[in-house]
């Protein structure tokens, strides 16, 4: 089955306590993507990486690291979380940037106190 | 600057109803929209989407309309049903290409 999987789907940490969040997608897709999803807001992109070993800032990138060493997997790492980090975050993929349709994995709810 | 809108964050309609959600932007040059639906618990999932050389696209069930002239952008819905309830949003390809710009959401609630 074609789709984006995150880990984890939950999580709860404390300030400063590095974490990462895993995504990884079975499409082969070369783009990927990082949102965070507030309420008010939207979604709002953190990082894309447009293929291997390519990656760039989004929107709100202040706080995260991303890396693309391999097509299909496409981690957020948030080296030292912050409570304002505390959101919704979806990773996303497709076979390009601009009008291809991207692919969302379920979610993580992150919470730091 | 860039910015999608919504014009009403809820709509609650019938069941088998016809719904109509709305969106506006603000960028003249946007060339390419998409409206997701976004389920409780879980991530948006792709609905329909439109470049900005057409006027109307449809898909089963759904059809997206285009006004350019005024930086409008529409989903409809027909029949509507209890598993149409869910957010749904509307994206627009930023000028690099690089992101979708989303929107705030409204929330369809059909009741039966």
């Amino acid at each position: 089955e074609a789709q984006v999987t995150q880990n984890p789907r939950y999580l709860i940490t404390v300030t400063g306590k590095k974490l990462t969040v895993t995504c990884s997608q079975n499409m082969n897709h070369e783009y990927m993507s990082w949102y965070r999803q507030d309420p008010g807001l939207g979604l709002r992109q953190i990082y894309y990486s447009m293929n291997v070993e390519v990656t760039d800032k989004g929107d709100v990138p202040e706080g995260y690291k991303v890396s693309r060493k391999e097509k299909r997997n496409f981690p957020l790492i948030l080296e030292s979380p912050s409570p304002n980090q505390t959101s919704l975050y979806f990773c996303a993929s497709s076979f390009g940037q601009g009008d291809y349709e991207q692919y969302f994995g379920p979610g993580t709810r992150l919470t730091v106190t | 600057g860039e910015s999608v809108g919504l014009h009403l964050p809820t709509l609650s309609v019938q069941e088998g109803d016809n719904s109509i959600i709305n969106c506006a932007y603000s960028n003249s040059a946007s060339d390419y929209f998409i409206w997701y639906k976004q389920e409780s618990g879980k991530g948006p999932q792709f609905i329909i989407d439109i470049r900005s050389n057409m006027d109307k696209r449809q898909g089963q069930r759904v059809t997206v309309l285009l006004n350019k002239t005024v930086k409008h952008l529409s989903l409809q819905i027909a029949a509507t049903q209890p598993g149409d309830s869910a957010v749904y949003f509307c994206a627009e390809r930023n000028q690099a290409g690089t992101a979708l710009i989303f929107g705030k959401g409204t929330t369809l609630s059909v009741s039966s």
